[in-house]
């Protein structure tokens, strides 16, 4: 079964502006991580953020996570087209130890 | 080069036959995974392994096998018994956290199966 779901589906934006995405889960978690999939490659892990964290960072990658209501957001700033991939949330639930990916967000940057 | 391999790139199976997808990976980590991935879906997990010797099913497990006699490599088996086998196959692999799979994973570039 798959714990978060990402929304939206699909996004396509401008260069230069910028990408949110969603995620939201059901159960409690000890992680959340966001993963990047170019089109055909494998993943590549962008940000893990802890239950107890709120707000982490990297680049032009900002993850905020709200346990109270078990959503998370990914928002890229200054997007560029070299963004376009698809985008997975996956968490690690609090009792568990498994990670558990969402369905993805396609991001399509426009140049 | 520390990463994970994962080959062949594209694989083409006649009905009945097995496969064997291959995974290598040179970064020391004790957990191992297979994931497989239909055209525009998430990930899902067929098998993991956190140890040399021993592996669990994950949740879609039914018409696949696999081995972990070496840290660094933990080999697919498509089996015939798999009924829908054409999908993208990711493996990854990952340290372990106070014992837990709770690590990033890294993932290999996948296989593409298609059975004709």
């Amino acid at each position: 079964s798959q714990q978060g779901e990402e929304d939206p589906q699909a996004l396509s934006i401008q260069e230069g502006e910028n990408a949110t995405m969603n995620c939201s889960y059901k159960t409690s978690i000890n992680n959340l991580q966001w993963y990047r999939q170019n089109s055909g490659r494998g993943l590549v892990h962008l940000i893990l953020i802890r239950s107890n964290e709120r707000e982490k960072h990297s680049g032009r990658l900002r993850v905020t996570l709200d346990t109270s209501k078990k959503s998370s957001s990914l928002l890229i700033t200054a997007s560029r087209a070299a963004d376009t991939a698809s985008y997975f949330c996956a968490t690690v639930p609090r009792a568990g130890n498994m990670l558990t990916f969402g369905g993805g967000t396609r991001l399509m940057v426009k140049p | 080069d520390g990463g994970i391999t994962q080959s062949p790139k594209y694989l083409f199976r006649k009905e009945g036959q097995n496969v064997t997808l291959s995974c290598e990976q040179n970064l020391n980590h004790d957990a191992m995974y297979w994931y497989r991935q239909d055209p525009g879906q998430g990930l899902r997990l067929i098998y993991y392994s956190q140890i040399v010797n021993d592996f669990q099913k994950g949740d879609i497990a039914e018409g696949y096998s696999v081995s972990r006699e070496k840290k660094e490599s933990f080999p697919l088996t498509v089996t015939s018994a798999q009924k829908n086998p054409t999908a993208f196959y990711l493996c990854a692999s990952s340290s372990l956290r106070q014992g837990l799979i709770r690590n990033e994973q890294f993932f290999g570039p996948g296989t593409r199966l298609t059975v004709l």
